[in-house]
């Protein structure tokens, strides 16, 4: 199974200020990458797919980037929504595989 | 408007049979290319993908967990369900269903656009 290593797991940030995840393939996804929020107590929500594409109703503040192996979400002027945790997914090869997430919070 | 919802038993006891149904609305799994999938997420952890049906009635599971899953649509293509077998206390978990994003109508991309709320399920003695 093809490896997603996240990074960081946490992070502290403040209103307004930029925020970059990280996400690193055991192998070339060749821009198979997804990103998801998953805010308390809810079901994961698309971001992003195709490492940049915004899925609908998804605010621009979100934005992905990457290529081979190492991808990232970035989050502009951060807002208290934003507050969640975040996940990538490969889904070049079968069985698909998550990162282990990033839990971003509100300094 | 597109929404799935899962239902299960909440608790069960170890070496019994999970069984799961998502039923949902807003889009037809007869369309080509439409799939739903099952995946789950134990507390506090990162998420596993298990198995998924397409509109074709095939089915994909993730290996490592094959021999004791089984997946299956009802006939009417507004239910689908989710077994798995032998559970002990390492298949506690929220096990969501999603739609796969349309966008992805090919071989094994399972990106979801849609999930559903999530099933507790606990096994313990």
């Amino acid at each position: 199974d093809i490896q997603m290593t996240q990074s960081p797991a946490s992070l502290s940030a403040s209103l307004g200020e930029t925020v970059t995840i990280e996400c690193l393939a055991s192998e070339d996804i060749y821009s198979n990458l997804a990103w998801y929020q998953q805010k308390p107590g809810k079901s994961p929500q698309l971001l992003i797919y195709y490492a940049n594409s915004l899925n609908d109703g998804v605010p621009s503040r979100f934005s992905g980037s990457g290529s081979g192996t190492q991808y990232s979400l970035k989050i502009n002027s951060l807002q208290s929504e934003d507050v969640s945790i975040y996940f990538c997914q490969q889904n070049y090869d079968s069985p698909n595989t998550f990162g282990a997430g990033t839990k971003l919070e509100l300094k | 408007q597109v929404t799935l919802k899962e239902s299960g038993p909440g608790m069960l006891q170890p070496s019994k049979t999970l069984s799961l149904t998502c039923s949902f609305s807003g889009f037809s799994l007869s369309t080509s290319g439409m799939v739903v999938s099952w995946i789950r997420q134990p507390s506090g952890k990162s998420l596993e993908w298990l198995a998924a049906i397409d509109w074709d009635g095939d089915k994909y599971y993730n290996p490592s967990l094959k021999s004791r899953l089984t997946v299956s649509k009802d006939t009417s293509n507004t239910q689908v369900f989710l077994k798995i077998t032998s559970v002990d206390i390492a298949d506690t978990a929220t096990y969501y269903c999603a739609r796969r994003h349309p966008i992805f109508n090919y071989g094994s991309s399972y990106v979801m656009d849609a999930w559903g709320q999530g099933a507790s399920v606990t096994v313990s003695s």
